[in-house]
């Protein structure tokens, strides 16, 4: 009973490198999404997916990248990582997107 | 723009007592509310879900209403256990596009 796995759980990336968050999902949900979260504020949604193939941009997504290839797997990419990309990402699934949003453990993130 | 809101940002009470936390949103037209929960270090688990019209929904201890034309949503913990320890988050979702809009969260102590 998996649920939502996100990969990894801690990382160190320095300024200007890339790399990309797994997020897989064995739920056949339809609706993933992506979300920062930073001390003191509430979480913000970075990208989200209603379905394979179908992404669209959430409330901060300038330097992240996502797709949806196929229904378990959303990934989100750090083309150039900055400072301010230091947070904990959360994955989330539900089967609509009006419905409770299961959730992943997080990615502590750090960019010295 | 919808805000939420949720004051205090950190409650401690003894062992036993009964709790209200509360969650303020700036914007009326939502499609639902819901109330989850962080532990340290863990991603967020769905504790319960409001429609836009109903006006309270329960699970064993815990009681969450919705006053959707004064902005407002209250989560009742009775009986508070040690266990209850956590930050406890709202969110609501809007009407267009069902997109969560959270608040920055209770951290919530109950000492034995």
């Amino acid at each position: 009973n998996a649920g939502v796995t996100q990969t990894p759980k801690f990382q160190v990336l320095k300024t200007g490198q890339s790399m990309t968050l797994q997020c897989a999902q064995d739920m056949n949900h339809e609706y993933m999404s992506w979300y920062r979260q930073d001390p003191g504020m509430g979480l913000r949604l970075i990208h989200y997916s209603v379905g394979a193939g179908i992404t669209d941009q959430g409330e901060v997504p300038n330097g992240y990248n996502v797709s949806r290839s196929t229904t378990e797997d959303f990934p989100l990419r750090l083309l150039s990582a900055a400072p301010s990309q230091t947070s904990v990402y959360f994955c989330a699934s539900s089967p609509q997107g009006a419905q409770p949003q299961h959730f992943g453990d997080g990615t502590r993130l750090s960019i010295l | 723009k919808q805000e939420v809101t949720q004051i205090p940002a950190a409650l401690s009470v003894p062992e036993g007592e009964n709790l209200v936390l509360n969650c303020s949103f700036t914007d009326s037209a939502i499609y639902n509310l819901q109330w989850f929960r962080q532990d340290p270090g863990k991603g967020l688990t769905s504790l319960l879900l409001i429609q836009s019209s109903q006006r309270e929904q329960t699970s064993g201890r815990l009681n969450a209403s919705l006053d959707k034309s004064s902005g407002r949503s209250t989560l009742y913990i009775a009986a508070s256990q040690p266990g209850d320890s956590a930050t406890y988050l709202c969110a609501v979702s809007g009407v267009r596009n069902y997109q969560l809009i959270w608040g920055a969260g209770t951290k919530l102590i109950i000492k034995p």
